[in-house]
């Protein structure tokens, strides 16, 4: 079945410091990727997304994301962090094969930025 | 102004009773889902309708029915409410249902169930 892994649940880091966070998915062809983040109490809000060529995508807050064929990952990456960042944050894909419509997502990495 | 209007934001129910869900987006897209957040699962989607015509239905009970009454609406009905129901439920949107496409999402009703 098709799957999106968020590995860890909780990251801290301090405020300037880079950020990655990690996402997996499981599917026999190329899916659409997305990351999404969720203040607290809110909904989710889109940060960038990924359909095909160049495999670095560039997103809003500079965020950037760079999608992985061989290794099936599609990792997120801020260089320096802001307070402001702190937040869930949501790795999801939508399967070619089935219309693309339904998104899954990974469980979510909860991210705190401290002072 | 929200794009993504979501009521009521918090919702209590017994158990056994029906509920409804509102959702209006002035986005002026052409396609609506519905996903669902519990403490015990991820984000899953429940629901995609394109021009008020259901596409994708994931839901496993028919306890949950989507209404649409505009192409700008899409409300969900929840009957014979379980405690295990208690959950934040997401209304979303897409410009249409082609494959990929970016679904902004609605703030959320929290329901509890009693």
């Amino acid at each position: 079945a098709q799957s999106v892994t968020q590995p860890d649940a909780r990251v801290t880091v301090s405020e300037g410091a880079s950020l990655q966070l990690r996402c997996k998915y499981s599917y026999s062809g190329t899916p659409y990727l997305f990351w999404y983040v969720q203040y607290q109490r809110q909904g989710l809000q889109l940060l960038l997304k990924y359909y095909s060529g160049d495999p670095v995508v560039q997103g809003v807050n500079g965020f950037e994301a760079e999608f992985s064929k061989s290794d099936s990952s599609f990792h997120l990456r801020k260089a320096s962090v802001h307070w402001s960042d702190s937040a869930v944050y949501f790795c999801a894909a939508s399967m070619v094969s089935q219309g693309g419509r339904a998104l899954i997502f990974g469980t979510g990495t909860t991210v705190s930025v401290s002072p | 102004d929200p794009k993504i209007i979501q009521k009521p934001k918090y919702l209590v129910a017994v158990t056994g009773s029906e509920k409804i869900l509102i959702c209006e987006q002035y986005l002026g897209h052409n396609a609506m889902y519905w996903y669902r957040q519990s403490a015990k699962k991820p984000l899953e989607f429940m629901f995609s309708y394109s021009y008020q015509k259901l596409m994708d239905n994931q839901t496993a009970s028919s306890r949950f029915q989507p209404q649409s009454s505009k192409k700008n609406h899409l409300d969900l009905q929840i009957t014979a409410l379980k405690p295990d129901d208690s959950a934040t439920y997401f209304c979303a949107s897409s410009q249409d249902v082609l494959g990929g496409r970016e679904q902004y999402f609605g703030p959320g009703t929290r329901l509890t169930v009693l």
